[in-house]
């Protein structure tokens, strides 16, 4: 159980679009679901927690115009990197809470490639 | 930078020894949790360890921590090439409920 998958898995797209990345908690409600960065041989980093149906809270410095977050419902949040460039590619993890925040299932990550 | 340190950032060890990894941070904590990530993977939670707690088993996995030292170990005892990712930290310390990750150790375990 608490299965948590992200879909693409990766996906290249051209510098000025937006791409949208999904995150699912497959077999549990997800109260509260985080979405980090990794960008490569670093660790990861928190961007934002989003909890259903109200705004995402944003770490310090992560644009939020940019990095559209929606959780529309227990068991899905969407990421949408807007105008995507270059420097945004990067491995996007989310992780999904049941409740207890000391708990986390993380998915497998999305990599993204901006060309 | 809130960032917690892991160290040694790389560790390359023969199958069968054992591997230690450690970790500091900078804030208070609730608990402490450590991860692996396999490469271009997801994490996987392999431990975590409230900050009453002094140490912890999970098979070949032994925790410690040291609330007045503000840092954490891991050890993998029997180290196998399938343990090779990179190892992680986690502890509280963002805008809601804290979570700051350590910068990872590398672990490369040769058959």
């Amino acid at each position: 159980g608490a299965v948590v998958s992200q879909h693409p898995s990766w996906v290249i797209c051209k510098s000025g679009t937006s791409v949208k990345i999904e995150c699912r908690s497959l077999d549990f409600q997800a109260t509260t679901m985080f979405w980090y960065r990794q960008f490569p041989k670093q660790s990861l980093m928190l961007m934002a927690t989003s909890n259903e149906g109200s705004k995402a809270t944003y770490e310090q410095g992560v644009e939020k115009d940019k990095f559209l977050i929606n959780h529309a419902s227990l068991t899905l949040s969407t990421l949408t990197v807007t105008s995507a460039h270059p420097e945004d590619s990067s491995f996007y993890i989310c992780s999904a809470s049941r409740g207890d925040l000391n708990e986390q299932f993380f998915g497998p990550g999305t990599r993204l490639t901006v060309l | 930078s809130q960032q917690g340190e892991e160290d040694p950032q790389a560790l390359s060890i023969q199958e069968g020894e054992n591997a230690t990894m450690n970790c500091s941070y900078k804030t208070s904590i609730n608990n402490l949790q450590w991860y692996r990530q396999n490469s271009g993977r997801g994490l996987v939670h392999l431990i975590l360890i409230r900050s009453n707690e002094r140490e912890k088993h999970s098979g070949r996995l032994r925790v410690t921590l040291d609330t007045s030292k503000k840092s954490s170990s891991l050890l993998i005892t029997a180290s196998r090439a399938a343990d090779t990712a990179s190892y992680f930290c986690m502890n509280y310390g963002g805008s809601q409920g804290n979570l700051i990750f350590g910068k990872g150790t590398k672990l490369s375990v040769k058959p």
